[in-house]
């Protein structure tokens, strides 16, 4: 059974803050993703991740970077956090030449 | 014009009823189609793809419709636990992009 689990489930920060969102998957998968899901505006792609060491911008990588160190687990940075950067972000993980994606439980961010 | 949209509902529906939800998209070499279903407060989850000649899965069927660009989901027989959202992904390339997704709430 595909586990993805991400760091913090609820997550507070203040306005300039570095924010570090932590992803891991233990079913040896090659690719992950980041998401925000806002209201409206349904699942955004920030980056996504072929291999350990690449990144890939998605649709809205402003403000974000992202680090790949080790195979399993990927991690979303937030520079200097702003309150737009507010929202649900969602990890994913899927193997290669498949598409269905498994995702962690979801890391609400409230900036303020 | 978003690349892949859906009406967002909420659609009510008493128990018993038949659904039907559309996701349109705008790019015509898109190569795969899914849905995803997502409860309130957690993870999406792969629900079921979408093939050219249509698949269905107990209540549930879904259809490519490519000259019209949409894809569809049917939902017979709707039970209280089909209240979710569904998403409709569209791939294209390496590349997804997931709908807004679309709220179905089921009614005793």
């Amino acid at each position: 059974d595909v586990k993805v689990t991400q760091s913090s489930r609820y997550l507070v920060k203040r306005t300039g803050e570095k924010v570090f969102l932590e992803c891991v998957q233990d079913m040896d998968h090659e690719n992950m993703f980041w998401y925000r899901q806002d209201p409206g505006l349904g699942l955004r792609l920030i980056y996504f991740s072929y291999d350990v060491k690449m990144k890939e911008k998605g649709d809205i990588p402003e403000g974000y970077s992202v680090s790949r160190e080790k195979k399993e687990r990927f991690s979303l940075i937030l520079e200097s956090a702003s309150t737009n950067q507010t929202s649900m972000y969602l990890c994913a993980s899927t193997p290669t030449a498949s598409v269905e994606q498994y995702f962690g439980p979801g890391t609400r961010l409230t900036v303020t | 014009r978003k690349e892949v949209e859906q009406d967002p509902g909420p659609f009510n529906v008493p128990e018993g009823a038949t659904v039907a939800f559309n996701c349109t998209y705008s790019n015509s070499a898109s190569q795969s189609f899914f849905w995803y279903r997502q409860d309130c407060r957690k993870e999406p989850k792969l629900l079921m793809s979408v093939y050219s000649s249509g698949n269905e899965d107990g209540r549930f069927t879904a259809q490519l419709n490519r000259a019209s660009q949409y894809i569809s989901l049917l939902i017979r027989d709707s039970k209280l636990s089909d209240s979710a959202t569904y998403l409709c992904v569209v791939i294209f390339g390496n590349m997804l992009t997931f709908g807004g997704g679309t709220r179905l709430m089921v009614k005793p």
